[in-house]
Formats: C-alpha cells, structure tokens, sequence
C-alpha cells in the first residue's frame, strides 16, 4: 500500500518561497501507471489543484498558479517537490500530495497534508 | 480554468437517497470520461469514491454511485448512514491537460 507524506516549513514570509516535499513510499515513484500531484485548501474552502509531474519530468500547472510554480521528481529519493515563489496570505493552505492514476485520472493515494502559513 | 459547479449543501434523513450534481463545460466533464468524486471528513484527507465516471473502488460501500449527462455528472449516496456526512467533492479532467475541482457539497444527514 503506497504511503505519501509531505513535509516543509509551516510558516513561509510573504514574497519569499514555499517550497514542500512529498515522500512516496510502499511503491516506486518511477511507476508509469502513476503521476504525481499536488492540491492545495484553504482553511474553510475547497481543494484547489495546483500541478501534476511525471517521473520522466513533464509537467502541468493551474493556469492560475503557473508564473510562480516549480515541481520537480526525485527518483533516487522517492520523492517529488512543489517551490511556489513570491507567496501571499493567499497562498496559506493545507497542502496535500497525491497519486494520480494515468489511466483514469484520479487522485487515489493521499498524504495527510500539511499546513502552511504566509506570514511576517 | 473555472472550477465545477456543485451545490453548497444538500441534505437527507437516514435511510434516503441524496444526488450531488457536479456540471462542467463540454471541455471537461462533457468531453472525458475522466470525473471522479472524494469525501472528506473534517480535519482528513479526501477519500477516492468514484473514478472513471461510474467505478467504485475496492473497499468502497455500493452505496455510492455515479453517472454522467451532457456536461453534468452526478454521485448518489443511498441508504444515508451518519457517517455519509461529509464534504464531497468532484473532479474531472480537461482538455488543458489540467485537472479541475467542484467547489465542494456538504453532505449534512438530518
């Protein structure tokens, strides 16, 4: 049973960079039946997706989110990474990472998620 | 990219049946069969429903049912038990390539 779980800083300043951390294990984040992405809630609101990579690097973004946003794969680690540069209090949220299944499109393995705060 | 259009909140007695509507544009929802659905119960993770439009995944109570007309896609929950109450939230592909998410039903069982 693949396990995800994020890791980063909880509180980021405004303007600066969040960057975050999912770490896969129980399966290889090289499995092609799978890509990787990251979704985002503020409190009291809905989930917000925020990008998808695969292990061979190509990537799609929010349009919304895409000017400030970085994701990149580690497979030596297992692991896959989010940067979102020039933060606000808009940007504080729950962050969730998550598998996504290449045939069908859905989100069927979570992290717990993590929350982070943008404030000075 | 504009998110799926679901109620706010719907509501139903124990033992009913409840529908949550999901509509999107004949970009996304009525272009792929690629709509899927998540609970999420306060302070958790969501939780895989229904993916493929229709398919439940194992573990999943056959409770939960899903179906799809033009742009809308719809999950039903019969049976309403305590533990349905939840938010629940759709999802679909589109032909960006992205991924877009309903804004969120709460599920309240009276």
């Amino acid at each position: 049973q693949v396990q995800l779980q994020e890791s980063g800083p909880g509180l980021v300043k405004p303007s600066q960079t969040l960057s975050l951390t999912c770490t896969v294990s129980g399966g290889s984040i090289t499995n092609s039946d799978y890509y990787w992405s990251w979704i985002r809630q503020a409190a009291g609101k809905g989930l917000e997706w925020i990008g998808r990579i695969y292990t061979i690097g190509s990537t799609h973004y929010n349009p919304s989110l895409q000017s400030r946003l970085i994701m990149s794969v580690d497979t030596s680690k297992n692991l896959f990474s989010l940067k979102l540069s020039s933060v606000t209090a808009a940007d504080t949220a729950v962050y969730y990472c998550a598998r996504v299944s290449w045939r069908y499109n859905e989100f069927d393995s979570w992290g717990q998620g993590t929350p982070v705060t943008v404030s000075s | 990219q504009s998110a799926l259009t679901q109620p706010a909140s719907v509501s139903g007695s124990p033992g009913q049946s409840i529908t949550i509507p999901c509509t999107g544009t004949s970009n996304d929802v009525g272009r792929f069969d690629y709509v899927s659905w998540y609970q999420q119960h306060p302070g958790k993770a969501p939780k895989l429903m229904i993916y493929h439009v229709t398919q439940r995944p194992s573990g999943v109570s056959d409770r939960f049912s899903g179906s799809k007309s033009g742009n809308t896609a719809s999950l039903t929950i019969s049976g309403l038990q305590a533990e349905d109450e939840a938010d629940y939230y759709c999802t679909s592909y589109t032909g960006s390539s992205t991924l877009v998410f309903g804004g969120g039903t709460k599920l309240t069982v009276l």
